[in-house]
């Protein structure tokens, strides 16, 4: 799986969108995006995933650049119980398994009141 | 639709005892990952489990093993506990063939003493 590269930590006022960066220059064709954040001693909760069209759910919005060598995970009305710690996972996805998520350190957003 | 359970949350041992960890899949999920956590760092994958069969496994010692049986629940079985298998652990099922999105369980608490 490829290497992603998150900031540390990120601060956010309530309300405002929430831009969180992500960079996979490492990226394989096949690879997609997966975004998760864990709450404090929670486990992970699955946010949103895309290979290289942007998606958007009732959660999130991923937006993946044209090169797939960078996204970005938008929380579009941040309110505080946002606040955890964001892993940006790519990996392979096939029907025959096997696709174990490689966490990094992630980055921990706070939002402000 | 019941998401992943795992038992029980918290759980304290010592030092050379086995410890058993149990895990409910997601209704109709029929794949398992089992994960560890330590203290302020992502989650490692340990293994998987699809059809009975383990399918898959990180940079974890045998003393690590698991079961999963035929209603896809699954056991992770630790023998000869060390003080650093102290960690959260997190279970996390899937549909093999489909989407393949891993969900997670709450994750049960191991503390070795």
């Amino acid at each position: 799986d490829a290497k992603t590269t998150q900031p540390t930590s990120m601060d956010c006022a309530e309300g405002r969108a929430a831009n969180l960066p992500c960079n996979h220059s490492t990226i394989s064709g096949n690879e997609y995006v997966y975004w998760y954040r864990q709450i404090h001693s929670q486990g992970p909760q699955y946010i949103i995933h895309g290979l290289k069209n942007n998606e958007t759910n009732e959660m999130a919005s991923l937006i993946i650049t044209e090169d797939r060598k960078s996204s970005t995970l938008i929380l579009p009305h941040a309110t505080l119980r946002d606040t955890a710690v964001y892993y940006c996972i790519v990996r392979v996805t096939s029907n025959f398994g096997n696709e174990k998520l490689t966490f990094g350190t992630g980055t921990r957003l706070t939002i402000i009141p | 639709e019941t998401g992943v359970t795992q038992s029980p949350t918290h759980l304290i041992k010592t030092r050379g005892q086995q410890v058993t960890l149990r895990c409910s899949s997601q209704s109709g999920h029929n794949t398992v990952s089992w994960y560890q956590q330590a203290l302020g760092q992502g989650p490692q994958f340990i293994f998987q489990y699809y059809r009975e069969e383990e399918n898959g496994r990180g940079n974890f010692p045998p003393r690590f093993s698991g079961l999963q049986f035929p209603n896809y629940s699954s056991e992770l079985n630790v023998n000869a506990l060390e003080l650093d298998d102290s960690a959260l652990y997190l279970c996390a099922s899937s549909v093999r063939g489909r989407t393949d999105t891993q969900y997670f369980g709450p994750g049960t608490r191991l503390t070795v003493l």
